[in-house]
């Protein structure tokens, strides 16, 4: 079936290092959502793109973290200089509208994200 | 500040009892609510869903009720069954948002 994508399923990497990660959304998916989710809590919402509007960065945690979309398509979001606190799963969600209709977050399996 | 809080990190139900899993929230703008199934290693599923205006709604064995003046919602799942073993997750949106606020998860643990 044709759901939410991630890649890579793991990355390892040293303190310091840069990393980025990738989410192919449902295909004619408007809405893609990038979640953190760090062990025994909750997810948290990092950022948000709906179609050709700014995308709502209000989660990012800091400046070291970055997102980019293609049009309606693929996703990354990458991490500068990783640090040990950004070890995580890192969940993306597509949805067919991010407008008024509220529509279930589909999500890929995760990157399960790991700082040396 | 935790907006939305699963105060019960694990439950454990015997097959074919009831499976009552809870959640509580802070914030009165929160008008759309939905529970999301995780296994691990894999990504969220969503369950079920429910509207501010409405205090249940239905589906195949799993039922939310919604207590807007408690602030408090609920996830039945009857009867229980061993592949109902797994992280649930409440969720909220708000008004005019798109982000989803997260509970931080109730283990689910079904046995025989």
């Amino acid at each position: 079936g044709a759901g939410v994508s991630q890649s890579p399923s793991n990355k390892v990497t040293e303190k310091g290092k840069d990393v980025e990660l990738r989410c192919d959304p449902i295909s004619g998916h408007t809405a893609l959502y990038w979640y953190r989710q760090r062990l025994g809590q909750g997810l948290e919402f990092l950022i948000y793109f709906q179609g050709n509007s700014a995308p709502d960065k209000s989660g990012l945690p800091s400046d070291r973290f970055s997102a980019e979309r293609t049009g309606e398509s693929v996703s990354t979001l990458t991490i500068q200089r990783t640090q040990q606190e950004d070890s995580a799963v890192y969940l993306c969600a597509s949805s067919p509208t991010g407008a008024t209709v509220y529509q279930p977050q589909h999500f890929g399996d995760g990157t399960r994200l790991s700082i040396l | 500040d935790q907006q939305v809080k699963q105060n019960s990190p694990s439950l454990s139900v015997q097959e074919g009892r009831i499976s009552i899993l809870n959640c509580d929230y802070t914030n009165s703008m929160f008008d759309y609510f939905l529970w999301y199934k995780k296994y691990p290693a894999e990504g969220p599923t969503f369950l079920i869903s429910i509207s501010s205006i409405k205090d249940k709604n239905e589906d195949g064995r799993f039922t939310v009720f919604l207590n807007k003046s408690a602030k408090h919602l609920s996830l039945h799942i009857v009867p229980s069954q061993p592949g109902d073993s797994a992280v649930y997750f409440c969720a909220a949106f708000t008004g005019g948002g798109n982000k989803l606020t997260f509970g931080t998860g109730t283990q689910l643990k079904v046995e025989l």
